[in-house]
């Protein structure tokens, strides 16, 4: 089943104590990216990849890092989490080229103490 | 003010009605998207427009250029369309791929 899957589902640390949240996709998509989701704020872009060694700033990636050594795997490092990093976040992929769509994770629920 | 706006922000139908969200948007975009989160908080990506209209069985969605403005509709609606419906824009700056995302329409259809 074509899927992009994120690990944990929800965690919960404590400020300062550095955590990776996993997103990998087995759709061959170059384009990946990292959401974050919070009320009032709505969706907000944190990083994105259009393929392997290549990633690029959204809206809001301070305090967040990124890696993209595979196609597959895209994941989101706190290096020291804080409790305003408290919210859902989201990764998704999809092909590159104009007519493209995005299959999105299920989401991970972080809470920062 | 926001780059991408929806209205309404709430909206109650009664099963069966005809629903109309809207999105404005205020920068040049390559393209629109509409999303749909469930309750359950997974998102499903349901249309990526650039230009005209698009349809998938009961919902449909267009796009004006020229005015910056999307429209998504439902036909009628079923309760399990109960859901937030998110307008997001990709830039037209070159080789922009940043997503702008609108807050989000909560949609309740009652039965």
């Amino acid at each position: 089943e074509a899927q992009v899957t994120q690990n944990p589902r929800y965690l919960i640390t404590v400020t300062g104590k550095k955590l990776t949240v996993t997103c990998s996709q087995n759709m061959n998509h170059e384009y990946m990216s990292w959401y974050r989701q919070d009320p009032g704020l709505g969706l907000r872009q944190i990083y994105y990849s259009m393929n392997v060694e290549v990633t690029d700033k959204g809206d809001v990636p301070e305090g967040y890092k990124v890696s993209r050594k595979e196609k597959r795997n895209f994941p989101l490092i706190l290096e020291s989490p804080s409790p305003n990093q408290t919210s859902l976040y989201f990764c998704a992929s999809s092909l590159t080229g104009p007519a493209r769509g995005y299959t999105f994770g299920s989401g991970t629920r972080l809470t920062v103490v | 003010k926001n780059e991408v706006e929806q209205s309404p922000q709430n909206l109650t139908a009664q099963e069966g009605e005809f629903i109309t969200i809207n999105c404005s948007y205020s920068v040049g975009i390559s393209a629109l998207h509409w999303l749909q989160q469930h309750p359950g908080g997974g998102i499903v990506s349901l249309f990526m427009l650039s230009s005209g209209k698009k349809k998938h069985g009961r919902l449909i969605a267009t796009i004006n250029i020229q005015e910056k403005h999307s429209s998504l509709h439902i036909t009628a609606s079923h309760p399990r369309d109960s859901a937030v419906y998110i307008c997001a824009v990709r830039g037209s700056q070159g080789g922009s791929e940043k997503l702008v995302f609108g807050k989000g329409t909560k949609l309740t259809v009652n039965p």
